[in-house]
């Protein structure tokens, strides 16, 4: 089945140490999205990759890095995690020959910070 | 500003009951509302509504948008305790594929 996949589920990092989350993607979408989701409330849209386009938040800070090496995967880099960074990571992707189409999400995955 | 507002915010209810859950809103450039099912891992797709008053329709979920007084309702009848979760709603607004999202209704179904 064609299917949004994050890598790994779960992950620990210590308070300033790099940590990469990675995502895949069968779909064939041109967009692919990484949003923060902390508990009790909405995802919040980081940044967003249309092909190779960027286009990163106006309140995304610094400290969050993307990258997408080609259609299928993307990352996102925390360059030096703090503590308000522990949260549920979701990648999803969209078709984008229309903005107006759904996004579909992976599994998440869930930093700690220690 | 854009916004979209889901009520109630949480809602026990027991197997077998009929729910309805809100979601408003008020966006700029409104193209579309979808929405999802959040257990404890990412949201899962249920619908998307672009047209008003066509009802959309799955197994014992459906939903119906209304663009006039801008909300949306999804229905779920005889429900089940695996249908406990948080139901987001967001809505797509303008072409730069970025959506507005609702802060969730959590819903504990009963056995």
């Amino acid at each position: 089945d064609a299917m949004v996949i994050q890598n790994p589920r779960y992950q620990v990092t210590q308070f300033g140490k790099p940590v990469t989350l990675s995502c895949s993607q069968t779909l064939n979408h041109n967009v692919m999205y990484w949003y923060q989701q902390k508990s009790s409330q909405a995802p919040k849209l980081l940044f967003h990759y249309y092909d190779k386009d960027f286009n990163n938040e106006a309140d995304t800070p610094d400290n969050f890095q993307s990258r997408r090496p080609n259609t299928s995967f993307c990352f996102l880099d925390i360059r030096s995690p703090g503590l308000g960074d522990a949260a549920m990571y979701l990648c999803a992707t969209s078709a984008g020959t229309d903005s107006n189409q759904p996004q579909h999400f992976g599994d998440g995955t869930r930093l700690s910070i220690l | 500003e854009d916004k979209v507002v889901q009520s109630p915010l949480s809602l026990v209810v027991h197997e077998g009951d009929t729910v309805t859950l809100n979601c408003s809103y008020e966006v700029t450039n409104f193209r579309s509302l979808l929405w999802y099912k959040q257990e404890k891992k990412a949201p899962t797709f249920l619908f998307m509504l672009t047209s008003s008053g066509i009802e959309k329709k799955s197994g014992r979920l459906s939903s119906i948008l209304d663009k006039k007084e801008l909300f949306s309702i999804l229905n779920i009848t005889a429900t089940q305790t695996g249908d406990s979760a948080i139901y987001l709603c967001a809505a797509n607004a303008g072409n730069n594929r970025k959506l507005i999202w609702g802060l969730g209704t959590s819903l504990a179904v009963n056995p």
